[in-house]
């Protein structure tokens, strides 16, 4: 199994404003994955980051925007940048250990 | 058309009856069947995983899937209050492809 954090695990952000989400996994991991889970709707996929690369954003989803940090095997960073009430959602850090494991998610709201 | 559909609900049903949630697909090289539970303000967690065709059972949980008519169901006997919770599905092609979502289904149990 992972245990994965995240924080902060909830924010109110004004428009305009950028948040930088926080994932560290208990031991190291070759890729890490952000999600995205708006309400009602499926996770979606924005990027998966590996160690010491560039992050590969998935169709929709572009680095300006999103973009990812990945220093060391157990920690990445998202950012949201120049938030829109559009950007409010729960982002998930998720990684494969055997199976995929989620982390509690971090739940934005943009005003 | 999703590649994967999932009737959203809410669905309630009494405690102890027995549940069935489905999924559809259009994929035909999914070959990974997964299903996620993920209780309110917390991340998904993995519940039941099939390969290809067939049936796994899992204490109360039985998954299922047909992959003639694209269908995967999720069984729970028994039902208890701490099985409410939304239920997702998920697919994949190959052990090293990205998983596709379904939107989840809200079930509560009724005590």
């Amino acid at each position: 199994s992972a245990v994965i954090s995240q924080k902060p695990s909830r924010d109110i952000c004004q428009r305009g404003t950028s948040l930088t989400i926080q994932c560290q996994v208990d031991s190291q991991v070759t890729m890490m994955f952000w999600y995205r889970q708006q309400p009602g709707q499926s996770l979606t996929l924005i990027a998966t980051a590996n160690q010491g690369s560039e992050a590969t954003y998935e169709s929709g989803f572009v680095i300006d925007k999103f973009p990812i940090s990945r220093p060391n095997l157990t920690f990445s960073t998202l950012t949201v940048s120049n938030m829109s009430p559009e950007d409010s959602s729960i982002y998930l850090c998720s990684v494969i250990r055997g199976e995929q494991y989620f982390g509690p998610g971090t739940r934005l709201t943009v005003t | 058309q999703k590649e994967v559909e999932q009737d959203p609900g809410p669905l309630s049903v009494p405690e102890g009856a027995i549940v069935s949630l489905n999924c559809t697909y259009s994929n035909s090289a999914f070959q990974y069947f997964m299903w996620y539970r993920q209780y309110s303000r917390k991340g998904p967690e993995l519940l039941m995983y099939t390969y290809s065709s067939g049936n796994k059972e899992d204490g109360r949980f039985t998954a299922q899937v047909d992959k003639s008519s694209k269908y995967i169901s999720l069984f729970i006997r028994d039902s208890q209050p701490s099985d409410s919770a939304t239920y997702l599905c998920a697919m994949r092609e190959s052990s090293a492809s990205k998983i596709i979502f379904g939107s989840g289904t809200r079930l509560s149990i009724r005590p």
